[in-house]
């Protein structure tokens, strides 16, 4: 069973107020994905890191989201100013590698964005 | 870019019964993708019920196999006999280091006594 750690786990925000989820990794594991579920089901990659640096991020997490995930501290996620379309489920996942034998990612429960 | 289609839900079979759920993906910025099939059972989170990182080879757990078929392009997901318990969303995946990981929509499976 996964032991990625997700907080809260449902966040309401009206548009244009942060909105910031934590995500704790799995012990041991330095490479952390951030997701985003829209209500169609349609997963979307947003960024990850591995250990505090980014590796990747799609250019939408470059305008209003942010993220960060700092020595000793949860890994966290930010959207500066939310809007409608943000509502979605936001999974972390946390691996031992981003490929090979150890790409397996653990998932976190998730955080229920909803964006009034 | 990347995309993975799988079967379109929802499906429904008796226990008993053979259950395939279709997979196939295009993996146009990986030349050789990790394919995963990840499951969200009711009220849990999503976890892996099984990997492959080698075309050619065949991956199984819980009852479920999976062979990676680079030739077709495919990566679909069997099970000979299905139980209730087996009642969940099913995702087929491909993997990519520097992108993470791309999902097809999910498959909804329910299976009735």
């Amino acid at each position: 069973n996964s032991k990625v750690i997700q907080t809260p786990r449902y966040l309401v925000k009206g548009q244009g107020q942060k909105a910031k989820m934590r995500c704790i990794p799995e012990k041991g594991h330095p490479v952390v994905f951030w997701y985003q579920q829209n209500k169609n089901n349609e997963f979307k990659f947003l960024i990850n890191f591995q250990n505090q640096e980014v590796l990747q991020q799609i250019d939408m997490t470059e305008k209003r989201f942010s993220a960060e995930c700092p020595s000793n501290s949860p890994c966290s996620l930010e959207i500066q100013s939310s809007e409608a379309g943000d509502s979605a489920l936001y999974l972390c996942a946390s691996s031992l590698s981003g490929t090979g034998v150890y790409a397996e990612q653990f998932f976190g429960p998730g955080t229920r964005l909803t964006v009034l | 870019g990347d995309s993975v289609t799988q079967t379109e839900g929802p499906v429904t079979v008796s226990e008993s019964e053979s259950l395939i759920i279709n997979c196939t993906y295009s993996a146009t910025s990986i030349a050789y993708p990790n394919l995963f099939w990840y499951v969200r059972y009711p009220g849990e989170g999503l976890q892996l019920l099984l990997k492959v990182i080698t075309a050619g080879q065949k991956g199984s757990s819980r009852g479920f196999e999976a062979t990676y078929n680079k030739e077709t392009t495919s990566f679909h997901l069997q099970k000979a006999s299905v139980q209730e318990s087996d009642s969940a969303v099913y995702y087929c995946a491909l993997g990519s280091y520097a992108q993470g990981l791309t999902f097809g929509l999910g498959t909804r499976v329910s299976v009735f006594p």
